[in-house]
C-alpha cells in the first residue's frame, strides 16, 4: 500500500462549484498533515496545513480523520485560478514528508 | 527577496556529462531537501540535510552527490549523467530538525538529457 494515495482525477467542475478531494495515508502514528498546490510547470506551494479539529481558510476547509486515515478538501465556489494540481502531505515519522502524486483540479468557465 | 532559490532554472545537456545544481535558502532553515518529480508528476525525496549533516539518503544512485557547506546551501552534484536524470529537480527547506514541518520549495530546475 503506497504512504499516500490519492485520486489522480482530473476532476472537471464549473466556475462556482464545490469540489471536495480526499486522500488517504498508511502510517497511524503521522502527526503532521498539509495540503499544498501545484501549478503547471511551478513549485509546490503549501495551500494549508490540516489540524485535527479541522480547519478553514477562507473557501478552502480540511479535515482530518484519524480512525479512518484519511484527509479532505474542500474548495466552495471554485474560481478558474482554483486550476492546478492539489498534494496531500503526511509526515513519514522517518524525519520527512511524502508526497501524494497529487489530484487534477480543472475549473471551467 | 526569493526565499529558496536554485540555479540553473534549465539544464539542458549530453549523456555522460557531470553538472551541479546549487540551493540556496535565506529562511533561517536548519532542514534542507533536494526532490526529484519525473514525467509522471510523482514528487520523490532524494536527499536532506540538517544543519549540515546527512538524515535522509534514499535509494539514489551513488552518481548523485549533495554537498552542504553550510546550513543555508544544498548543492546536487550529477556525475556521468544518464537519461533516465531527465527531471524535474527541487529545493526545499523547513524549520526545525524532524522533517515534520511545512517545507518551501524553490522554483526547480529542469534537466534534460541530449
Amino acid at each position: 500500500r503506497k504512504e499516500v494515495e490519492q485520486d489522480p482525477g482530473p476532476f472537471n467542475v464549473p466556475e462556482g462549484a464545490t469540489v471536495a478531494f480526499n486522500c488517504t495515508y498508511s502510517n497511524s502514528a503521522s502527526q503532521s498533515f498539509f495540503w499544498y498546490r501545484q501549478d503547471c510547470r511551478k513549485e509546490p506551494k503549501l495551500l494549508m496545513s490540516v489540524y485535527s479539529s479541522g480547519n478553514e481558510d477562507g473557501r478552502f476547509t480540511a479535515q482530518l480523520n484519524r480512525a479512518s486515515q484519511y484527509i479532505s478538501l474542500l474548495i466552495r465556489d471554485s474560481k478558474l485560478s482554483d486550476s492546478a494540481t492539489y498534494l496531500c502531505v503526511v509526515d513519514t515519522g522517518r524525519r520527512a514528508l511524502t508526497f501524494g502524486s497529487g489530484t487534477r483540479l480543472q475549473v471551467q468557465p | 527577496d526569493t526565499a529558496v532559490s536554485q540555479t540553473p532554472k534549465y539544464l539542458v545537456t549530453q549523456m555522460g556529462n557531470d553538472k551541479s545544481i546549487k540551493c540556496e535558502q535565506n529562511l533561517g532553515h536548519d532542514t534542507m531537501y533536494w526532490y526529484k518529480q519525473d514525467s509522471k508528476k510523482f514528487l520523490k525525496i532524494m536527499f536532506s540535510y540538517n544543519n549540515k549533516e546527512l538524515i535522509i539518503n534514499e535509494t539514489v544512485p551513488n552518481r548523485f552527490s549533495p554537498k552542504s557547506p553550510d546550513k543555508a546551501h544544498l548543492n546536487l552534484h550529477i556525475n556521468s549523467l544518464e537519461l533516465g536524470d531527465s527531471a524535474v529537480y527541487f529545493c526545499a527547506s523547513s524549520q526545525g530538525n524532524y522533517g515534520n514541518q511545512p517545507q518551501h520549495f524553490g522554483d526547480g530546475t529542469r534537466l534534460s538529457i541530449l
